[in-house]
């Protein structure tokens, strides 16, 4: 079965500055989908970035940027100038083909300082 | 345009009492998918449609929890008998491609 871990229950980070939020998978498969999902305090739940496993170059939207390393099992979320609008739960997620379900991690909470 | 909804956003039941939960998918989006919410957790998967298919219920917890999608576009989450450890956030949603777009919840309390 397919398990994701995130280690770090929380995190700060001053406004503007850099934080990477860590996460590792377990899973079998070679091909497969990684998500990065953010949760403000309202509770809706944003799709921050995506990344497919059969992809060598990494995902970036605007101030967001993974870290993808296939063989380590790694997918880490870069979060450049951080804002205060940041600030919020991110999950990690995997989901094995695109008709499947998206299994998340525990979860870190953000917190961006002003 | 929407988006995913659902209602209600809050309930209130007292152990016992049956609840139903409604979502309704962003229109067009042949699957839908039903994920739990403990507090200070991440979701996790319920229950999965194609259309009105039930592909997949091996999330739901007990058999007091029953999910349908008689049309193929809104789906009802039901909850017979509630108890206490049934307390949580329900997520709806749906998806396009590979990406799933959520609901806000429905944050469930029982008494």
């Amino acid at each position: 079965a397919q398990t994701v871990t995130q280690s770090q229950p929380e995190m700060s980070v001053q406004e503007a500055e850099t934080v990477t939020l860590s996460c590792t998978y377990d899973t079998s498969e070679n091909n497969y989908y990684l998500f990065w999902y953010k949760q403000p305090p309202s509770r809706q739940m944003i799709l921050v970035i995506r990344q497919e496993a059969y992809k060598q170059q990494n995902a970036t939207e605007n101030r967001f940027s993974v870290n993808f390393q296939k063989a380590a099992k790694s997918f880490s979320l870069k979060i450049s100038d951080s804002q205060l609008g940041d600030t919020a739960m991110y999950f990690c997620a995997f989901m094995k083909t695109s008709y499947d379900k998206v299994i998340f991690g525990p979860g870190t909470s953000l917190s961006v300082i002003p | 345009g929407a988006g995913v909804s659902q209602s209600p956003r809050y309930k209130v039941a007292k152990r016992g009492q049956d609840v139903a939960l409604r979502c309704d998918p962003i229109s067009g989006h042949v699957s839908l998918f039903w994920y739990q919410q403990a507090l200070g957790q991440g979701p996790e998967f319920l229950t999965y449609f194609q259309n009105e298919a039930q592909l997949d219920k091996s999330g739901l917890p007990s058999d007091r929890f029953f999910a349908e999608r008689p049309e193929g576009s809104v789906s009802t989450l039901k909850i017979q008998r509630t108890q206490q450890e049934d307390s949580a956030v329900y997520l709806c949603a749906s998806r396009k491609k590979e990406t799933q777009y959520f609901g806000p919840g429905t944050r469930l309390l029982v008494l």
